[in-house]
């Protein structure tokens, strides 16, 4: 079955560090762009960043640029998103997803999600 | 603030026909295609429509999306109690360099 199983959330100080993980399966993670999504308690859908098979192509939405990196490592199918200077807003459920080429690169397989808290 | 519009909210009897817009610009939805996707109570979102009208394989053929300009809608007919979620139009917006979301629609089965 393919799987998107998303881990490293908890509860982090305003200024605080966390790094979450996206671990991918039963699909060749690295003919993907993969993308993350976050969801503030109780609010919308938020687009964060995605990046392409190799790298080479990123992008951010604004709010998170210069704070949050995106990566992935290929070999071990993983996605990941290093966010530092964490601040109360970022509190959110971060979800990780699959763009699908076929589908003009819509998020066709999603993550169960992780929670990340930022609070003191 | 999203740059997408939706109404809050829709609702509708057990097989009547709802319709959720979505309203956006130049930038977003007039240049590029739109996702819809489905949100169920408490689980993560999931893709429904795709390319503006395209369905993903297992999405019955009651939800339909449509395209127009700067507007795009989702369409349910035939509507059922396990059709109550969040609905969301998502394109790609070519000034922000990123996709966006629209503010998310509640369907209510009455």
């Amino acid at each position: 079955e393919v799987l998107l199983v998303e881990s490293g959330g908890g509860l982090v100080q305003p200024g605080g560090s966390l790094r979450l993980s996206c671990a991918a399966s039963d699909f060749i993670f690295s003919t993907y762009w993969m993308t993350w999504v976050r969801q503030a308690p109780g609010k919308g859908l938020e687009w964060v960043a995605h990046i392409k098979q190799d790298a080479s192509e990123i992008n951010y939405v604004d709010s998170v640029k210069g704070r949050f990196t995106i990566s992935r490592d290929n070999a071990k199918n993983s996605l990941y998103l290093q966010m530092n200077s964490l601040r109360a807003e970022d509190t959110a459920v971060y979800y990780c997803a699959r763009q699908e080429s076929h589908y003009n690169y819509a998020f066709d397989v999603w993550g169960q999600g992780t929670m990340v808290t930022v609070s003191s | 603030q999203s740059v997408l519009t939706q109404p809050p909210s829709a609702s509708g009897t057990p097989g009547q026909r709802v319709t959720i817009s979505c309203s956006g610009s130049s930038s977003n939805i007039g240049s590029n295609t739109v996702n819809w996707y489905q949100q169920l109570p408490g689980t993560a979102p999931k893709l429904l429509i795709h390319t503006n009208n395209q369905r993903p394989s297992g999405v019955p053929d009651r939800f339909s999306g449509s395209k127009s300009g700067t507007s795009a809608s989702l369409a349910i007919s035939g509507l059922q109690s396990e059709d109550e979620a969040d609905y969301y139009c998502a394109p790609w917006d070519a000034s922000l360099n990123a996709y966006v979301f629209g503010t998310g629609t509640k369907v209510t089965v009455l």
